[in-house]
């Protein structure tokens, strides 16, 4: 079956570090990748979407990478911020079909910027 | 500014008992989701829609129906609620898009409705 693997355990950065998240799946063949972040008791909120054909993406101080021949992508926050401290989930189809499927997301990794 | 709603914030029910939790999208989306979201299990999928009257189960629709009579609206069922149902329930939404379908567009989420069942 289908599956994504986000780190479990909580990440402590400094702040003015870059944070670097991980998210590895297997039994997919996905061709596109999504990031988002979630604050407690709130919904998630999109970040960045990233194509197959595109190894990298970028958006202020956000960077996502995606490798497919290692099925996995880092998502960067550099210069990280005391306000960056969330949980950050990648998500992907549903179904391997494509087309008009759920987000499937991976657990998430809680990220704690120490000022 | 794009918006979806969820009806409710906090909700208490009683086992058994029939619960309706409704959300209202004002983006004119084809995609509507329902997912739960429970501490450890991360958030898992429902059900989505891809039209009016469409539906289709996603991971875990035992004990759940939807209801889409209208575009902008996406109702969850609990047809008898039990306690192993108390969750946060987030209803999202997104643009249909012709190549890549539902990972080419950004999903919007409702501020989500905790569910409580006693």
């Amino acid at each position: 079956s289908q599956k994504i693997e986000q780190n479990s355990e909580a990440l402590n950065i400094q702040e003015g570090k870059t944070a670097t998240l991980t998210c590895n799946y297997t039994n997919y063949s996905p061709a596109y990748l999504q990031w988002y972040r979630q604050d407690p008791g709130r919904g998630p909120v999109f970040l960045l979407l990233i194509r197959e054909n595109e190894k990298e993406k970028r958006k202020e101080r956000l960077k996502v990478t995606f490798d497919t021949t290692l099925k996995q992508s880092l998502f960067h926050i550099t210069a990280s911020q005391p306000a960056d401290s969330a949980t950050y989930l990648c998500a992907l189809d549903a179904y391997s079909g494509g087309g008009a499927d759920g987000l499937t997301f991976g657990k998430g990794t809680h990220l704690i910027i120490q000022p | 500014d794009v918006k979806v709603t969820q009806s409710s914030r906090y909700l208490v029910k009683r086992t058994g008992e029939k619960v309706f939790l409704e959300c209202v999208q004002d983006m004119d989306h084809e995609n509507m989701f329902w997912y739960r979201q429970d501490p450890g299990l991360g958030l898992r999928l429902i059900y989505f829609s891809y039209d009016v009257k469409m539906k289709e189960k996603g991971d875990i629709p035992e004990g759940y129906s939807v209801s889409r009579e209208k575009k902008e609206r996406f109702s969850l069922i609990l047809e008898s609620a039990s306690t192993n149902q108390t969750s946060m329930y987030l209803c999202a939404s997104s643009l249909y898009a012709p190549v890549g379908g539902t990972m080419n567009t950004e999903a919007f989420f409702g501020q989500g409705t905790r569910l409580t069942v006693v």
